[in-house]
């Protein structure tokens, strides 16, 4: 059963603590995203990685940051240097367009919600 | 910097009544647009795109968008909504420049009522 997961679905942090979100994909996608949504402001790139072992900064990568070891996996940590990170975060993958020189939509896993106690 | 407008944040309905939701983009550039919809506490579901070919696309449950490149929009409609289509609706695009990542509008809350 192909798709995205991530996890843990809901997280609590303390103020000034690192915490790190999982996502993993086994739809063989070259391309991963991660994105922050909060309410009437839709969805807000935070990094993205079009394959292993390179990714660039979003819109709003101040933060965070990522990791791409492997094909399937591109974790986002929340360091103790963003401000506001009370959040619901969603993880994405597509066809990297680049390689296959087509495009494509991006999937999404079911998010996680990060609250800051 | 490109951008993605959905002018209205929320667009209460009755049930069986038409809906139309706005998508505005700022640029005419060649462009690939999406519509996703959220359901509360769960990811986005692709409901449709436009990638080529013609400026009307459909989806499996009734909604279709139409590309309309002089007016750089891409509305959402459906003739006669359900209950079930309570949800939020994203608009997306993804320029065929630069970045290669999508840019999302803030979202539309369609509420259904009885």
């Amino acid at each position: 059963d192909g798709g995205i997961t991530q996890s843990p679905k809901y997280l609590f942090r303390k103020e000034g603590q690192n915490v790190t979100l999982s996502c993993e994909q086994n739809l063989n996608h070259d391309a991963m995203y991660w994105y922050r949504q909060d309410p009437g402001q839709g969805l807000r790139l935070i990094y993205y990685s079009q394959i292993v072992n390179d990714f660039q900064k979003g819109d709003i990568a101040e933060g965070y940051s990522v990791s791409r070891e492997k094909k399937e996996s591109f974790p986002l940590t929340v360091t103790s240097a963003q401000k506001n990170p009370t959040a619901f975060y969603l993880c994405a993958s597509s066809i990297n367009p680049a390689a296959s020189g087509r495009i494509n939509e991006q999937f999404f896993g079911p998010g996680t919600r990060l609250t800051v106690l | 910097a490109q951008s993605v407008t959905q002018l209205d944040s929320q667009v209460p309905v009755f049930e069986e009544a038409p809906v139309e939701l706005r998508c505005n983009y700022s640029s005419s550039v060649s462009v690939y647009l999406f519509w996703y919809v959220q359901y509360p506490n769960q990811g986005l579901q692709l409901l449709l795109k436009y990638l080529s070919g013609s400026t009307l696309v459909e989806s499996i449950n009734g909604f279709e968008a139409e590309f309309n490149k002089s007016q750089t929009s891409f509305h959402l409609r459906k003739p006669s909504v359900h209950i079930s289509d309570t949800a939020e609706y994203f608009c997306a695009v993804r320029w065929n420049t630069g970045r290669r990542a999508l840019t999302f509008g803030s979202g539309t809350r369609l509420q259904v009522q009885p």
